[in-house]
C-alpha cells in the first residue's frame, strides 16, 4: 500500500529556471494539500486541490506559483523563474475528504535548492 | 492571524527522561489538534490526533496529549523517551468548518542521549 509519493526528492535549479514538483496522493485520496518548510521554519500551507479543480490557493504567493491537480496523473507544483528565496523543501499531503478532522498523509517532500 | 506555538526549539534528555512538548494556539472556536513526528530522513508521520471526546488523547509510541481548552494547550507528553525517539516533532491546528489547512507550529527537535 503506496502512501504519498513526491518526486524528485532533490532538485537543484539556477536561478531563472522552472521547477517542477510532483506529487501522487494515497491510493483513494482525492485530495492534496501543498506545504513549504522554509529553514528554521514550520510548515506553511500553499495551496488545496481536488481533482481538476483548485479549493484554496491563499498560501500560494501570488506571482511565479502555480498548482494543478488534473483527472489522471500526479498533482503539480509549478515555479516559474525560480529566485534563492525559493529553496525550501516541499511537502505534498493528502486526506480522504478534506475535512477539517481528517488525517493528512505526508510524502518524503522535494528539497529545492536555488543556485 | 491563527498561529500556533512551540515553546522550545531544541530539548535534550537523557534515555528514560520523562518529555513534554509544549504546543499552545490562538484562537477560541472550534480546534483540531495534531502531532506529527518527524524522523531524521523520513516523513511526518501522526503521532495522534484530537477532535472530540476524551481530551487525554493516546498515540503510538507510547506517546499521549492532554487538550486544555482553557489554556488553548495541547502539550505531547511521553513518560520514558528512548533514543530512537530523536526527531522533530511538529504541532499542527485544523480549525473546524475549515477544509482542512494544518497549521503547523515551527517544531522541537528532540535529542535523546543514549
Amino acid at each position: 500500500n503506496a502512501g504519498v509519493m513526491q518526486n524528485p526528492r532533490h532538485l537543484v535549479r539556477r536561478r531563472g529556471q522552472e521547477a517542477r514538483l510532483r506529487c501522487s496522493p494515497m491510493k483513494g485520496h482525492s485530495h492534496v494539500y501543498w506545504y513549504r518548510q522554509l529553514p528554521e521554519e514550520g510548515l506553511k500551507f500553499m495551496v488545496y486541490l481536488q481533482k481538476e479543480n483548485i479549493i484554496d490557493e491563499s498560501g500560494m504567493p501570488k506571482e511565479r506559483f502555480s498548482a494543478e491537480f488534473p483527472k489522471e496523473g500526479p498533482s503539480i507544483l509549478r515555479i516559474q523563474q525560480v529566485v534563492r528565496g525559493d529553496s525550501a523543501a516541499y511537502f505534498c499531503a493528502s486526506s480522504v475528504a478534506g475535512q477539517d478532522t481528517d488525517t493528512q498523509y505526508f510524502g518524503p517532500g522535494t528539497r529545492l535548492t536555488v543556485l | 492571524a491563527q498561529s500556533v506555538s512551540q515553546h522550545n526549539h531544541h530539548v535534550i534528555l537523557s534515555e528514560a527522561a520523562s518529555l513534554e512538548l509544549g504546543c499552545n494556539y490562538s484562537y477560541g472556536g472550534t480546534v483540531n489538534l495534531f502531532w506529527y513526528v518527524q524522523y531524521p530522513g523520513q516523513h511526518l508521520q501522526l503521532l495522534l490526533k484530537y477532535f472530540s471526546g476524551d481530551p487525554l488523547v493516546k498515540g503510538i509510541k507510547g506517546f499521549e496529549a492532554e487538550f486544555i481548552k482553557s489554556k488553548f494547550s495541547f502539550n505531547l507528553r511521553k513518560p520514558s523517551v528512548q533514543w530512537s525517539d530523536t526527531a522533530e516533532y511538529f504541532c499542527a491546528v485544523t480549525y473546524g468548518g475549515s477544509q482542512g489547512n494544518l497549521i503547523f507550529g515551527k517544531g522541537t527537535k528532540l535529542s535523546v542521549k543514549p
